[in-house]
């Protein structure tokens, strides 16, 4: 089955650090470029980040720059994201998604929630 | 950034009813635009991309149109597992960025 796999979610502490990992299966991951996009309790759907299949230029929304770092491994078919300075609006279901075609979203995981709170 | 707005933000109907949600982008998206199904603890589901090509297994009562800033997707007959929240995505530019979302429940 094609599928995306997210782990690594949890509490943080405001400016504390936590790793979110994306696992393909059913597909090879290196293929594609893979977007990360969160969700806040409540609220609508905010793209955070962008990894290309090459892992050149990362792309990141101007709320979490200089705070989060994609990255990938394809040989662990893998995508992860590194996030350090949690502030409270952090808080979100963080879902991966593989991004098809000129940029659309084809296959979602299913979420992971990140709390962060002191 | 490009400022999705979606209308009407709730939306109530019939089981066989014709719906059409709209989204408005500030500026133009081209034909770069999805629509996402979403249900209460579940991942979005891509229905429609380029604006009106529908995603493999959707059912083709689901359709959309438009280009540039002007866009909308059409279910022609409501069926019960449609009730749920819709979200237009543009991706012409980054940042990518979302419609807030209109939920359509059961009249």
């Amino acid at each position: 089955e094609v599928q995306l796999l997210e782990s690594g979610g949890g509490l943080g502490q405001p400016g504390g650090s936590l790793r979110l990992s994306c696992e393909g299966s059913g597909f090879t991951l290196n293929n594609f470029a893979i977007s990360w996009v969160r969700q806040a309790p409540g609220k609508g759907l905010e793209w955070v980040s962008r990894i290309g299949a090459s892992a050149l230029n990362p792309i990141y929304a101007d709320s979490v720059r200089g705070r989060f770092t994609i990255s990938r491994d394809d040989s662990e078919n893998t995508v992860s994201l590194q996030m350090s300075s949690l502030r409270v609006d952090d808080t979100a279901v963080y879902f991966c998604a593989r991004v098809d075609g000129a940029g659309y979203f084809s296959l979602w995981g299913q979420g992971t929630q990140v709390t962060v709170s002191s | 950034d490009v400022r999705m707005t979606q209308s009407p933000s709730t939306l109530s109907a019939s089981l066989g009813d014709r719906v059409v949600i709209s989204c408005r982008a500030s500026q133009t998206v081209d034909f770069r635009l999805a629509w996402y199904q979403q249900k209460p603890g579940e991942a979005p589901k891509l229905l429609l991309f380029h604006a009106s090509s529908l995603q493999s297994g959707v059912p083709s009562r689901f359709s959309g149109s438009g280009s540039g800033t002007e866009f909308s997707l059409t279910i022609s007959s409501l069926h019960p597992d449609d009730f749920a929240t819709y979200y237009c995505h543009q991706y012409n530019t980054y940042p990518h960025t979302f419609g807030q979302g209109t939920k359509l429940e059961i009249k």
